[in-house]
């Protein structure tokens, strides 16, 4: 199956500080990829749609300015988490959807972020 | 509105037993069905996937699921668990409605497996 990475697997920032997560496909072109925040033992939340070559579009409830996306190239997205506060603290985990595999999604190995 | 449900949050089976977990969904058009497993602190594997064509689908570890339009569900099945299965599983719905297919997922459902 498609491999889809993460970079990188965990971060631990100080609070005001911005973390920039990265979401790469590696076998195959994505032009759209997907952002998805996870709480403990809880089901994922889709945050926003990156699509390459132009803005994201964001969820309700997710503020664009706070996890500022970047799709710039048909394989990779990235997601700052801008004056990260500890209540951003979470499990980060992206999505690539494969056009070629009937636009099924592969997931990344995810990110934890832990802000202090 | 489109929905999944999966009945159990948590089961617990004996290695070597058979396993079913249930997932029932709501949507507007011609769904896309998945299961995907999530190891701890891990992103998510897919085990097997619907499109369209035989109802009865083949996954990886020996997993399978059946599609069944009329009680609209896609229940995932495995004959004889082993230890490495214990995880969670997600069963999500997207396609065409969703804009974007964009995937919604089920709250989970949480496998233990007893040695």
């Amino acid at each position: 199956g498609a491999v889809v990475s993460q970079h990188p697997s965990w971060v631990i920032c100080k609070s005001g500080t911005s973390v920039k997560i990265e979401c790469r496909s590696l076998d195959f072109q994505a032009t759209t990829m997907f952002w998805y925040r996870q709480f403990p033992k809880q089901s994922l939340m889709l945050m926003a749609t990156s699509n390459e070559g132009s803005k994201a579009t964001y969820e309700q409830g997710v503020e664009k300015d706070k996890f500022l996306i970047n799709h710039a190239s048909l394989t990779l997205s990235t997601l700052t988490v801008t004056s990260a506060h500890p209540e951003d603290s979470s499990f980060y985990i992206c999505s690539a959807r494969d056009w070629t595999d009937r636009d099924t999604q592969y997931f990344g190995p995810g990110t934890r972020l832990t802000v202090l | 509105a489109q929905s999944v449900t999966q009945p159990d949050i948590h089961i617990t089976v004996s290695e070597g037993a058979s396993l079913e977990l249930r997932c029932n969904y709501s949507y507007g058009a011609t769904p896309y069905l998945f299961w995907y497993v999530q190891s701890p602190g891990q992103g998510l594997q897919l085990l097997l996937k619907y499109f369209s064509g035989d109802t009865l689908v083949q996954g990886i570890k020996g997993f399978e699921a059946e599609f069944k339009r009329s009680q609209s569900s896609f229940n995932l099945r495995k004959p004889s668990v082993h230890w490495s299965d214990a995880a969670e599983y997600f069963c999500a719905v997207g396609g065409s409605s969703g804009g974007y297919n964009k995937l919604i997922f089920g709250a989970g459902t949480r496998l233990a497996v007893h040695p």
